[in-house]
């Protein structure tokens, strides 16, 4: 019953470094997503796919990259990390569309850029 | 761009007691879905409401759908320690079904 995974449960980054978060679910769902949760700020969607090969961006999507080739998986790219993006990142996926379908979500991943 | 406000940020209270708890927007939303956040975790869909006026139990919770269609409440009866964690409203942005946007959350505390 893996679920959605995610890893590194926790990083520290030096302000300028790269990193990829990956996230893998097992679940067969077309849409994942990628959100950030800050404190007071409740969650913030960044990118998000509805099927393997498409993106789109969501609320926040500025210092990151993603990319869809499997149906399993959907890797957070930070090219130049920056303290601003000090925060934990959730992946979320769900059958179909969110709207209808329940969204499940990893552990997360807590992030911390110095 | 589109917000969804929830109120109150924090609450504490006694076992046993009854919680409610809001969620407002600015524009129309036509879907409100409602997930629980226990410390540590990722959110669990609680709730899923789909049409003005809808009311919707799961257990001890209950929410509705605002007839305004810019609102909707969750209520939880009877509260227990598990209860405990943070509440968020969520709903597709724009009527963009595959874009789901979260409140701030309401953070629920229950004292010994």
């Amino acid at each position: 019953n893996a679920g959605v995974t995610q890893t590194p449960k926790f990083q520290v980054l030096k302000t300028g470094q790269s990193m990829t978060l990956q996230c893998a679910q097992d679940m067969n769902h077309e849409y994942m997503s990628w959100y950030r949760q800050d404190p007071g700020m409740g969650l913030r969607l960044i990118h998000y796919s509805v099927g393997a090969g498409i993106t789109d961006q969501g609320e926040v999507p500025n210092g990151y990259n993603v990319s869809r080739s499997t149906t399993e998986d959907f890797p957070l790219r930070l090219l130049s990390a920056a303290p601003s993006q000090t925060s934990v990142y959730f992946c979320a996926s769900s059958y179909n569309s969110p709207y209808t379908g329940e969204l499940f979500f990893g552990e997360g991943s807590r992030l911390t850029v110095l | 761009g589109q917000q969804l406000n929830q109120s109150p940020q924090s609450m504490f209270i006694q076992e046993g007691e009854d919680v409610s708890m809001n969620c407002t927007s600015s524009s129309i939303f036509n879907t409100w879905l409602w997930y629980k956040q226990d410390p540590g975790e990722g959110p669990v869909l609680l709730i899923a409401l789909y049409k003005a006026g809808e009311l919707t139990s799961n257990g001890r919770l209950t929410a509705q759908f605002g007839i305004t269609r810019k609102d909707s409440f969750l209520n939880i009866s009877a509260s227990i320690p598990s209860d405990v964690g943070i509440y968020f409203c969520a709903g597709p942005a724009y009527f963009r079904d595959d874009k789901i946007i979260f409140g701030k959350g309401t953070r629920l505390h229950i004292l010994p």
